[in-house]
């Protein structure tokens, strides 16, 4: 069973960067099966999407976050990356790396998902 | 984007009774939807999946139905595990991917 684990800072100032890593274990990223995503959890609310990636493929974002975010993927590492840019207090939130299984173009269901990361936006 | 919608916000329930989660689609999701059982400071967990089928693991009091706009997620005989809040998501228009906001199931 494939394994995630999000790394990065959990302080981050308003206006900069929020920058994570989840490093998959137990599995390929270069499996044919999955999408790798984000997903994020404001305080004590639901879950929303960020975006995926395929790991020979083109990106998809939530519209709602599209001008702030990128997604990449680093196969020779078994990684992927979430860069939101130009954070304000509203991007404060858990973030989690979750795998998504896919049969057909795009993904369906999130079946493994990191332990999740808070990222706090605060000067 | 497709708005999904669940009720009731919080449920009270006995052990050993019978829990009844609705999540509601704001158009066809056909079977495209899943459902998660998250726990206090843990990530959601996959319970079920293409609307009625269990992922690897999860007992056999968790049950799924629906298709279209209209799904119900069942624990036949709840134990004390089973109090969390649980999401449905769609995965049949994206992007954007989206869940609902939550039912949480508490001991009454």
């Amino acid at each position: 069973q494939v394994q995630l684990q999000e790394s990065g800072p959990g302080l981050v100032k308003p206006s900069q960067t929020l920058s994570l890593t989840c490093t998959v274990s137990g599995g390929s990223i270069r499996s044919g099966d999955y999408y790798w995503n984000w997903i994020r959890q404001h305080p004590g609310k639901g879950l929303e999407w960020i975006g995926h990636i395929y790991y020979s493929g083109s990106p998809y974002y939530n519209p709602s976050l599209k001008s702030r975010v990128t997604i990449s993927v680093d196969t020779s590492k078994n990684q992927f990356s979430l860069k939101l840019s130009s954070v304000t207090a509203a991007d404060t939130a858990v973030y989690y790396c979750a795998s998504q299984y896919s049969s057909s173009p795009g993904g369906e269901y999130f079946d493994n998902w990191g332990q999740g990361t808070l990222v706090t936006v605060s000067s | 984007e497709i708005v999904m919608t669940q009720s009731p916000a919080t449920l009270s329930v006995s052990p050993g009774e019978r829990a009844t989660l609705s999540c509601r689609a704001s158009q066809s999701v056909r079977s495209n939807l899943a459902w998660y059982q998250q726990k206090p400071g843990q990530a959601p967990r996959l319970l079920i999946y293409d609307a009625s089928t269990r992922a690897t693991g999860i007992p056999a009091r968790f049950s799924g139905s629906g298709s279209g706009t209209e799904f119900t997620l069942t624990i036949s005989s709840l134990q004390s595990e089973d109090f969390a809040v649980y999401y449905c998501q769609q995965y049949n228009t994206w992007p954007p991917y989206t869940f609902g906001q939550g039912t949480k199931l508490e001991i009454k």
